[in-house]
């Protein structure tokens, strides 16, 4: 069965930093792109970039290019999303999921179930 | 940037009836990489439909997609009560995704 399992919801002050994790199982990870969707609370889906495993070619939406970095661990089967300086319009629930067909990212066909971010002082 | 815009914003219908909810892009979609999600409250999107018309493993054959170019249609031929939710349309060009704001669909 293909599994994304992310980690643990978060709650941060503004200006912390912060990492969270998606472990694929279940497929081989090198050969699809994982993608990261952003949802504030009440709100739409919104693509924040996507990362190929095999290589670790990395690809942003404008909207967050600089203010996160998305990276990878083959090794362990794991994708990373980062801040170096978290805000209070970081407050959403981050998915990852696994993108379609293997070797491109035309959608997203398997979704982690989410981790919550909360940003306040 | 293609954007896609999602009508209408809220339907109010019953179960049993027929549900048509429209995607209109920007600018012609290249190949038609226009994608469905599902999304209940509390849970992550799920895909219905890839590739404008073709169901995702495992969706009942009442979800439909049709549509090419810049006007794409997913169809709900008899409402069960589990299909009230949020519906996203999600397209792929020039190496970005974007996706429509939603519509949601609700008990009338």
């Amino acid at each position: 069965e293909v599994l994304l399992v992310q980690s643990g919801a978060e709650m941060k002050k503004p200006g912390e930093s912060l990492n969270i994790s998606c472990q694929a199982t279940g497929y081989n990870f090198a050969k699809y792109w994982i993608g990261w969707v952003r949802q504030r609370p009440g709100k739409g889906l919104e693509w924040m970039g996507v990362i190929f495993p095999g290589d670790s070619d990395t690809k942003y939406s404008p909207s967050f290019q600089g203010q996160v970095t998305i990276s990878v661990d083959k090794s362990i089967g794991t994708a990373f999303l980062q801040w170096r300086s978290l805000k209070a319009s970081d407050t959403a629930t981050y998915y990852c999921a696994r993108e379609f067909p293997p070797g491109y990212y035309h959608g997203m066909d398997v979704w982690g179930p989410g981790t919550t971010v909360a940003v306040s002082s | 940037e293609i954007v896609l815009t999602q009508s209408p914003g809220t339907l109010s219908l019953s179960p049993g009836e027929r549900a048509t909810l429209s995607c209109r892009a920007s600018q012609t979609l290249p190949f038609d990489y226009l994608t469905w999600y599902q999304q209940k409250p509390g849970q992550a999107p799920r895909l219905l439909i890839y590739g404008a018309s073709s169901r995702a493993t495992g969706i009942p054959d009442r979800f439909s997609g049709t549509g090419s170019g810049t006007d794409f249609t997913l169809t709900i031929s008899r409402l069960e009560p589990e299909d009230f939710a949020m519906y996203y349309c999600q397209q792929f060009d020039d190496s970005r995704i974007t996706f429509g704001q939603g519509t949601r669909l609700e008990i009338k």
